[in-house]
């Protein structure tokens, strides 16, 4: 069964410093779609950046980037030069061509950035 | 343009009661998801739509949950009887077509807070 995992409940980092949010997923399709979302305290949910299974280079969107390596089915997301507003809750999430009317997402990570 | 609107944003009522939520998605986007979100948690799949149908009504947590959605737009998501567990943020997405083209992000509403006493 497809699934998403985001061990890193909490994270903190230093104001302009770069983190790396950790996230691994099972699946056997070899066509899925992978994505990550930002959800700040107001709730909103944010498109940051996508990957696709298929894509030969790394996905990157201004200072997120895309860490993907598909043999170890992870999908971890870099954000370089860390900003007070970058602290939210960081998603996970894939969506697969088999089954495509659901797209499942990981627990989610807390990112804080301290000043 | 306009995102994907939801109402109401918040909504209290008695247990017992039906509640019907209401996601009003970007105009063009043919798939449309619900979601729900518990305090602190992520987000749970509750059903899909491409078009009026949704082919998998699976992911609704019990029988008091049911969703439409009419004319290839607006849907709704009504819960019967309600039980305080049912106490959440519900979600709505939607899409352009994400069975065709996997890379179509999802665009949310800002959700419904929904509160059972």
């Amino acid at each position: 069964a497809q699934k998403i995992t985001q061990t890193q409940p909490g994270m903190f980092v230093q104001e302009k410093e770069a983190v790396t949010l950790d996230c691994t997923y099972d699946t056997s399709d070899p066509s899925y779609g992978l994505f990550w979302y930002k959800q700040p305290s107001s709730g909103e949910m944010i498109f940051l950046i996508y990957q696709g299974s298929y894509d030969q280079q790394n996905a990157t969107e201004g200072r997120y980037s895309l860490n993907f390596q598909k043999a170890r089915k992870s999908a971890n997301l870099v954000i370089s030069a860390s900003q007070l507003g970058d602290s939210a809750m960081y998603f996970c999430a894939m969506c697969w061509k088999t089954s495509y009317d659901k797209v499942i997402f990981g627990p989610g990570t807390s990112l804080s950035v301290i000043p | 343009g306009a995102g994907v609107s939801q109402s109401p944003s918040n909504k209290v009522t008695e247990k017992g009661k039906d509640v019907e939520l209401r996601c009003d998605p970007i105009s063009g986007h043919t798939a449309l998801y619900w979601y729900r979100q518990s305090l602190g948690q992520g987000l749970e799949f509750l059903i899909y739509f491409q078009g009026n149908s949704a082919p998998d009504k699976s992911g609704l947590p019990s029988d008091r949950f049911s969703a439409e959605r009419t004319g290839g737009s607006v849907s709704t998501l009504t819960i019967q009887r309600t039980q305080q567990e049912d106490s959440a943020v519900y979600l709505c997405a939607s899409s352009l077509d994400l069975g065709r083209q996997l890379n179509q992000p999802q665009h949310f509403g800002d959700g419904t807070r929904l509160s059972i006493l």
